[in-house]
C-alpha cells in the first residue's frame, strides 16, 4: 500500500488557466479531505468527500473551486481561472470511517505556483 | 473559524535541550493530534490524545491535555537537529462535521 498519492507534486499554471490536482486515497479508504496551506501558515480545511458525495465544503471558496470523488478513480480538486493568490500547497488526506479522526493519512501535497 | 493556536510561533534551541510547544483550541473536542512537517514536505502524524486523557508519551514526545483550559502542550525531550520542523496541533471537534482543524504551527529550529 503506497499510502495517499497526490499528483502532480509540483504544478505551474499561468493566471487564467485551470489546475487539476489528484488524490488517490489509501486502499480501502472511502473518505477524502482537502486542505490548503499558504506559505508559513497552517493547513486550512477545504472540503470533505466520500465516494460520489460532498459532505462538507465549508472551507471551499465560493467561486472557481470544485472537488469530486467519483465512484472510480482519484479525488480531483479543480481550480478554474487560477490567480496568484491560489499559489499554495494543497494536501489531501484519507481515512476509513472513524468518528474520532484517528487514522488520517496525508499525502505529500501538490505545490501549485501561479505565474 | 481557525481552531488551535500554537505558541510560540517560532522556537530556537540548542541540541540536547527540551522544546515545549503549546496549543489552545476553542470548542469541545473528541481528541487532539500533533503533526510534524519538514520544510516543503507533507505532514507526519506524531501522537493523538483523547479528551479523557491527560498525558501521553511516545518516545521523546510527551503530550498533555487540559480540557478545562482548552489547551495542550507538546514536549520534545533531548532535542536533535533532525527535530527541526514545524509542529501543528489539530483538533477533532465533538459533534458537527468530522474534520481535523489545524493551528498555525510552531516552527522549531534545533541548532547543532
Amino acid at each position: 500500500n503506497a499510502g495517499v498519492m497526490q499528483n502532480p507534486r509540483h504544478l505551474v499554471r499561468r493566471r487564467g488557466q485551470e489546475a487539476r490536482l489528484r488524490c488517490s486515497p489509501m486502499k480501502g479508504h472511502s473518505h477524502v479531505y482537502w486542505y490548503r496551506q499558504l506559505p508559513e501558515e497552517g493547513l486550512k480545511f477545504m472540503v470533505y468527500l466520500q465516494k460520489e458525495n460532498i459532505i462538507d465544503e465549508s472551507g471551499m471558496p465560493k467561486e472557481r473551486f470544485s472537488a469530486e470523488f467519483p465512484k472510480e478513480g482519484p479525488s480531483i480538486l479543480r481550480i478554474q481561472q487560477v490567480v496568484r493568490g491560489d499559489s499554495a500547497a494543497y494536501f489531501c488526506a484519507s481515512s476509513l470511517w472513524d468518528s474520532t479522526g484517528n487514522g488520517y493519512t496525508f499525502g505529500s501535497g501538490t505545490r501549485l505556483t501561479v505565474v | 473559524s481557525q481552531q488551535g493556536e500554537e505558541d510560540p510561533q517560532a522556537l530556537s534551541i540548542q541540541e540536547g535541550e527540551n522544546a515545549t510547544m503549546n496549543c489552545s483550541y476553542k470548542t469541545s473536542i473528541n481528541n487532539l493530534q500533533w503533526y510534524r512537517q519538514n520544510s516543503g514536505r507533507g505532514l507526519v502524524h506524531l501522537i493523538l490524545i483523547r479528551s479523557n486523557e491527560r498525558e501521553k508519551h511516545s518516545g521523546r514526545l510527551r503530550v498533555t491535555l487540559d480540557t478545562s483550559k482548552k489547551s495542550s502542550s507538546l514536549l520534545i525531550t533531548a532535542s536533535r537537529a533532525a527535530d527541526t520542523a514545524s509542529y501543528f496541533c489539530a483538533s477533532w471537534r465533538q459533534g458537527g462535521s468530522e474534520k481535523l482543524v489545524f493551528g498555525k504551527g510552531t516552527k522549531l529550529t534545533v541548532n547543532p
